[in-house]
């Protein structure tokens, strides 16, 4: 069964120190992968593609095809960080599955 | 225009009310989409339209009618809901539904309130 991982619910970190998200999978094929966001009272929102492999807002993320993961990083996280992260593979026939979501919070 | 638009934005109805939600997009995309969100809970794919027809239905019960009468448009029509319905419904859209790593732009959604 294709499956999306988040191992955490909730995350605080100080502002200015490091922030990790984790998210594993388990999918037949070559998944896409994406890491949408939502801040408060702002809707759903592209962050990161897998295949762009770009920084957007100081984020990067790595696929690990081995490990299965794309974990999402910040090395210095902000306040303006504060939202719901979402993993979100697109499979083989092209649906975009969410994982349970990660909540962070920077606090000053 | 670079956004995905819902209507209303809020919407009670009765079990053996029919009701439509609606959605509009003029970025010249030809994927549609709608999702169901419960609270704190991730969106859950309901519907794929693919060049204006219905290419995935996720088992969704036929209480639930989507409809799309041009590229444009995406429609939710509502007829003898459970309170268990009750949820954020997240409209989005992509340039098509295959092509490259294409992301998928969001409404707010409409939540939807049955008594």
């Amino acid at each position: 069964a294709q499956r999306v991982t988040q191992p955490e619910k909730l995350l605080s970190v100080f502002k200015g120190a490091p922030v990790e998200l984790k998210c594993n999978y388990s999918y037949s094929g070559s998944p896409e992968l994406f890491w949408y966001v939502q801040y408060s009272r702002q809707r759903l929102q592209l962050l990161l593609r897998h295949i762009s492999r770009e920084s957007i807002k100081g984020f990067t993320a790595d696929l690990n095809k081995g490990e299965t993961s794309f974990h999402l990083k910040k090395p210095f996280a902000q306040e303006e960080d504060s939202a719901m992260y979402y993993c979100a593979p697109r499979s083989n026939d092209y649906k975009l599955s969410f994982g349970a979501g990660t909540t962070v919070t920077v606090r000053a | 225009d670079t956004e995905v638009t819902q209507t209303p934005k809020h919407l009670v109805m009765g079990m053996t009310n029919k009701k439509s939600l609606k959605c509009e997009q003029h970025m010249g995309h030809r994927a549609m989409y709608w999702y169901k969100q419960k609270a704190k809970k991730p969106p859950e794919l309901m519907f794929v339209y693919s060049y204006e027809k219905l290419s995935i239905n996720e088992s969704v019960p036929s209480r639930f009618s989507p409809e799309c009468p041009n590229s444009s448009l995406l429609n939710l029509h509502l007829h003898a809901l459970q309170p268990e319905d009750s949820a954020l419904y997240l409209c989005a859209s992509s340039q098509d539904r295959t092509g490259g790593s294409q992301p998928q732009h969001f409404g707010d959604g409409t939540r939807l309130s049955i008594l």
